[in-house]
């Protein structure tokens, strides 16, 4: 149980394209989903809290506009980059928490992540 | 900073080995949890052990927990190649909601 699925696992696209990442979870409801970063050989970058049915909470130096977040549903976030330029590349990792039970003793389910190449 | 140090870096041992990681932090914690990353992959949840809990155990793998030092183990026993990945152990951030990975150990087991 407890699976997330991350949506594409690898795209490469233009400067100056949008690019939407799908973050799923496809048997437990999360009403709270986490954006991370990784940059090569590097830990994992929290970006973002998404809630769903409210706004995100970034973190510090995480560009809002830049890298826009929904959380529509109990089951979906997505993370889109605006206006990619090549410095966006990287490995974005979605990460969910079952919404039930208080957060702290439960671990976060993550995706594979998406593989962003900005060329 | 809620963000556990891992040391050391880097590992290298042989199939059969036991490999052992730390992680050390500062800030006063409810739990620690390890997790493990495949080269390319997202992170699989390992183990978590409460600020209660002295040990614990799961199949080939042992955590300690030492509060009054503020740093954990992680024990894999008897290496096997598939065990070569990065470990990250991983604290909760201060509104209590995200977790914050340290930088992990590059482990590496040959055959």
């Amino acid at each position: 149980g407890a699976v997330v699925s991350q949506h594409p696992s690898w795209v490469i696209c233009k400067s100056g394209t949008s690019v939407k990442i799908e973050c799923r979870s496809l048997d437990f409801q999360a009403t709270t989903m986490f954006w991370y970063r990784q940059f090569p050989k590097q830990s994992l970058m929290l970006m973002a809290t998404s809630n769903e049915g409210s706004k995100a909470t970034y973190e510090q130096g995480v560009e809002k506009d830049k890298f826009l977040i929904n959380h529509a549903s109990l089951t979906l976030s997505t993370l889109t980059v605006t206006s990619a330029h090549p410095e966006d590349s990287s490995f974005y990792i979605c990460s969910a928490r079952d919404g039930q039970g208080p957060a702290g003793g439960q671990p976060q389910h993550f995706g594979d992540g998406t593989r962003l190449s900005i060329l | 900073s809620q963000q556990g140090e891992e040391d050391p870096q880097a590992l290298s041992i042989q199939e059969g080995e036991n490999a052992t990681m730390n992680c050390s932090y500062k800030t006063s914690i409810n739990n620690l949890q390890w997790y493990r990353q495949n080269s390319g992959r997202g992170l699989v949840h390992l183990i978590l052990i409460r600020s209660n809990e002295r040990e614990k155990h799961s199949g080939r793998l042992r955590v300690t927990l030492d509060t009054s030092k503020k740093s954990s183990s992680l024990l894999i026993t008897a290496s096997r190649a598939a065990d070569t990945a990065s470990y990250f152990c991983a604290l909760r951030n201060q509104a209590g909601t995200a977790l914050i990975f340290g930088k992990g150990t590059t482990l590496s087991v040959s055959s």
